[in-house]
């Protein structure tokens, strides 16, 4: 079935770095992508969204960039700070499903390092 | 903060008891999810409601496991005779358009 996956399962960057976080998706017709944060002990915070129709999105001190060609994922965190350490999640909304069967890859861990 | 609360937020239940789990999105929230999530895992899609209509009920969502939302504001998620495999976090998340999905701070339960 389809899956969101991510390369690396851990990351580790020093403060004021740039972070970047991978993920594949397989389902290339998915249209809606999502990145989520998730700090110990809480629930998966929405950080920046896409969709197939657009290759990048800004937001603060965030992008998210997509390639379709190869099914490829990416968040970029700028002048990564110690509060940025959480368990990011990419994932994907496949069609046909109404927007509401969002599929999760496994997670990257972020470590900043002070 | 989301604004989605749950309650309670751990529970430690012996194998075979039932237990009950409660989610209140903000009142805009009119699509309400309900997730998975196991250790180092991604949350797994269990449920969703739309209003108080439940649209869509995943393969993981066994016999045991019931949702409702009765009056299209908070829903319950029991889970019948528990099993110790049933151990995770349960996550609800509300939402006002098709895609974004705010989420509560879950409900961590272990099953002895």
């Amino acid at each position: 079935g389809e899956s969101v996956g991510l390369h690396l399962p851990t990351l580790s960057v020093q403060e004021g770095d740039n972070s970047i976080i991978n993920c594949a998706y397989s389902n290339s017709a998915s249209d809606y992508f999502i990145w989520y944060k998730q700090e110990s002990g809480k629930g998966p915070q929405f950080i920046i969204d896409i969709r197939s129709n657009m290759d990048k999105r800004q937001g603060q001190r965030v992008t998210v960039l997509l390639n379709k060609t190869v099914k490829h994922l990416s968040l970029q965190i700028a002048a990564t700070q110690p509060g940025d350490s959480a368990v990011y999640f990419c994932a994907e909304n496949p069609p046909n499903t109404g927007g509401f069967k969002t599929i999760f890859g496994a997670g990257t861990r972020l470590f900043v390092k002070a | 903060d989301t604004g989605v609360s749950q309650d309670p937020r751990h529970k430690i239940t012996k194998r075979g008891q039932n237990v009950t789990f409660r989610c209140d999105p903000i009142s805009e929230h009119n699509r309400l999810y309900w997730y998975r999530q196991t250790l180092g895992q991604g949350p797994e899609f269990l449920t969703y409601f739309q209003n108080e209509a439940q649209l869509e009920k995943s393969r993981l969502l066994s016999d045991r496991f019931s949702a409702e939302r009765p009056k299209g504001s908070f829903s319950t998620l029991e889970i019948q005779r528990t099993e110790q495999g049933d151990s995770a976090m349960y996550l609800c998340a509300g939402g006002r358009n098709q895609e974004t999905q705010y989420f509560g701070p879950g409900t961590r339960l272990l099953v002895l």
